[in-house]
């Protein structure tokens, strides 16, 4: 159990489109969802931790409005990245937790490329 | 705040060889301490995980022991294989927090 999976694994787009990333939990009801990025060869960068429901959290240095979460229910969290620029070519990973404190569990990734 | 320092890397070893990953914490309360991995191009997975000093937390031949006296969690294998290839990332999630906090990982290679 605790299989977390995200759509699409790869995405090209041209610059200044958004481009939305799903996150789901498939056999678990997810209370928190949280987004990470990641540079290459770099450790994961915490973005967001969403609640079902409720808004996200933004840590400090992310732009909420670039970076649009929902997490509409328990299965099921989206990141859109509005206005994409080259600069936001990245890695992007979510994880899922049934509680509070219980271990994440991480989707493959999403590997976007803004030309 | 929490943070997690892990062995600088790229290591690289024969297969066969023993591992040790070191990673060091400093955290308030009493911390869960985890060891993910990731595979090229993948995400993340739990490799193992302790949640009380002196537990050991074991998967796949691997082990680290929570040692509260010397805040550490090292990772260690006895006999790597090549498919052990890939990236160590140590991290905690602290009482108090709801976020894990990650070391910057550690990249394996092992060498047929």
């Amino acid at each position: 159990g605790a299989v977390v999976s995200q759509h699409p694994s790869r995405v090209i787009c041209k610059s200044g489109t958004s481009v939305k990333i799903e996150c789901r939990s498939l056999d678990f009801q997810a209370t928190t969802m949280f987004w990470y990025r990641q540079f290459p060869k770099q450790s994961l960068m915490l973005m967001a931790t969403s609640n079902e429901g409720s808004k996200a959290t933004y840590e400090q240095g992310v732009e909420k409005d670039k970076f649009l979460i929902n997490h509409a229910s328990l299965t099921l969290s989206t990141l859109t990245v509005t206005s994409a620029h080259p600069e936001d070519s990245s890695f992007y990973i979510c994880s899922a937790t049934r509680t509070v404190q219980e271990t994440q569990y991480f989707g493959p990734g999403t590997r976007l490329l803004v030309l | 705040g929490d943070s997690v320092t892990q062995m600088e890397g790229p290591v690289t070893l024969s297969e066969e060889a023993f591992l040790t990953i070191n990673c060091t914490y400093t955290a308030t309360g009493y911390p869960s301490l985890f060891w993910y991995v990731q595979y090229p191009g993948e995400g993340l997975q739990l490799l193992l995980k302790a949640t009380k000093a002196d537990d050991k937390g074991s998967n796949k031949g691997f082990e680290a022991t929570y040692r509260k006296e010397t805040t550490s969690f090292h990772l260690e294998k006895g006999s790597v294989q090549v498919s052990d290839s890939a990236v160590y990332f140590c991290a905690l999630l602290s009482g108090s927090a709801r976020q894990l906090t990650f070391g910057s990982g550690t990249q394996l290679t092992v060498l047929p």
